[in-house]
């Protein structure tokens, strides 16, 4: 069963930082991972899909890997705003044919005017 | 519709009751998806309705919890006798297609269960 970890669990820095958010996932047959954003008390925004085939997807300031053999992905916000302040969740699909994605926890991301 | 929708967006019920909560897909999404999301957890897969196809309902949490999608749009997701740990934002979403095969996914804004 795929589980999925993200760290740091809260982040806090000053505007204008770039930073990277990490995820990892233990099942590595996945066929594409998902990044989400949640504002507090709605639901959720997709980010970014990166299909296995691919390295990287990229948004606007957001750029988002994808580490097969290593069960990793990171995403980097560059040039942080204060509405980037928001949690960001990781998705994988659930294996074991299963239909459905699995979670993160994510991570809780504050950035300082 | 614009998006997905949820009903109620936020339901208080004494323990012991049945509760019903609805989903309205995006027009044309055949994948349906239900997840739960505690108070400081990550979200929790439910079931899943892809078009005609028996929904996989590998992640309902107990024989309490059904789930239902009439005509393959609207989905109504059944919690019966309620506990206090069924508390929870109840997420709805909806993918174009096959959502794992690389579509977006599009969530709704929850609804609210209190169990008191």
């Amino acid at each position: 069963k795929q589980e999925v970890t993200q760290i740091p669990a809260a982040l806090s820095v000053p505007e204008g930082e770039n930073l990277v958010l990490n995820c990892s996932f233990t099942d590595s047959a996945i066929y594409n991972l998902q990044w989400f954003r949640q504002d507090p008390g709605k639901g959720l925004t997709s980010l970014l899909l990166i299909q296995s085939s691919q390295r990287e997807q990229t948004s606007g300031r957001l750029n988002a890997s994808l580490d097969k053999s290593s069960g990793r992905s990171t995403l980097y916000i560059a040039a942080s705003q204060p509405g980037d302040s928001a949690t960001y969740l990781c998705a994988a699909p659930l294996g074991g044919g299963a239909d459905g994605l699995t979670f993160g926890k994510g991570t809780h991301l504050i950035i300082q005017p | 519709g614009a998006g997905v929708s949820q009903s109620p967006s936020n339901k208080v019920t004494e323990k012991g009751k049945d509760v019903e909560l609805r989903c309205d897909p995006i027009s044309g999404h055949t994948a349906l998806y239900w997840y739960r999301q505690s108070l400081g957890q990550g979200l929790e897969f439910l079931i899943y309705f892809q078009g005609n196809s028996a929904p996989d309902k590998s992640g309902l949490p107990s024989d309490r919890f059904s789930a239902e999608r009439t005509g393959g749009s609207v989905s109504t997701l059944t919690i019966q006798r309620t506990q206090q740990e069924d508390s929870a934002v109840y997420l709805c979403a909806s993918s174009h297609n096959r959502g794992l095969s690389g579509n977006t996914i599009y969530f709704g804004e929850g609804s609210w269960l209190t169990v008191v």
